[in-house]
């Protein structure tokens, strides 16, 4: 079976911080893809940023990067320089034939 | 590019109605598209596969008579809730992707259905 965990409910960042919110994941597929996907209030699933699992560099989309461990099934998102717009719910992803999801994280944005 | 609409965005219905949703990809031709159920405050669930032209993959505890997928084109996927109970009552998002060889999904902006 194929599980993905995010053990972080709820993160909060003051502005302009770092923060890394976890995520691991199972799978004995070898190819396969991990995203970050970010959920505004609007509901509206917008990708954040993607890693393919044959891929030994980080991912890197500006603010965000992906710390990718495949030993250890770990995939950490970090947000530098956080800003308000950040403030969303953050969703790890599992994609092979089809997307398994984490049960997110709820990021807050301290001005 | 890539992008994925949904009408509507939001359904009122009484119990013991069907109500239909209809998810377009507007500029790609969809070989798969995932239909997702995403309750309050929790993780999006899904609920089947379809591929065009053929009787959608339902995943384990999704009562395939009650949640009609048709995709019946390249574009286009419906999602129908029959016999529509308050529980039903939830966020549906669907997703297409945009050729076999590739994992990534295109999600739609959702449709908020409530039951009355």
């Amino acid at each position: 079976a194929q599980t993905v965990t995010q053990s972080q409910p709820e993160m909060s960042v003051q502005e302009a911080e770092t923060v890394t919110l976890s995520c691991t994941y199972d799978t004995s597929e070898s190819d396969y893809y991990l995203f970050w996907y970010k959920q505004p209030p609007s509901r509206q699933m917008i990708l954040v940023i993607r890693q393919e699992a044959y891929k030994q560099q980080n991912a890197t989309e500006n603010r965000f990067s992906v710390n990718f461990q495949k030993a250890a099934k770990s995939f950490s998102l970090k947000i530098s320089d956080s800003q308000l717009g950040d403030a969303a719910m953050y969703f790890c992803a599992l994609g092979t034939y089809k997307y398994i999801f984490g049960t997110g994280t709820r990021l807050k944005v301290l001005a | 590019g890539a992008v994925v609409s949904q009408h509507p965005s939001w359904v009122i219905c009484k119990s013991g109605t069907s109500v239909k949703i209809e998810c377009r990809s507007l500029d790609f031709q969809a070989t798969t598209m995932f239909w997702y159920r995403q309750f309050p405050k929790q993780s999006l669930m899904l609920m089947a596969t379809s591929n065009e032209g053929s009787k959608a993959t339902y995943e384990q505890g999704v009562e395939k008579d009650k949640f009609l997928i048709n995709h019946a084109s390249l574009t286009l996927s419906t999602l129908t809730v029959t016999s529509a109970h308050p529980e039903d009552s939830s966020f549906y998002i669907c997703s297409a992707r945009l050729a076999v060889s590739s994992y990534e999904q295109y999600f739609g902006p959702g449709t908020r259905l409530t039951v009355t």
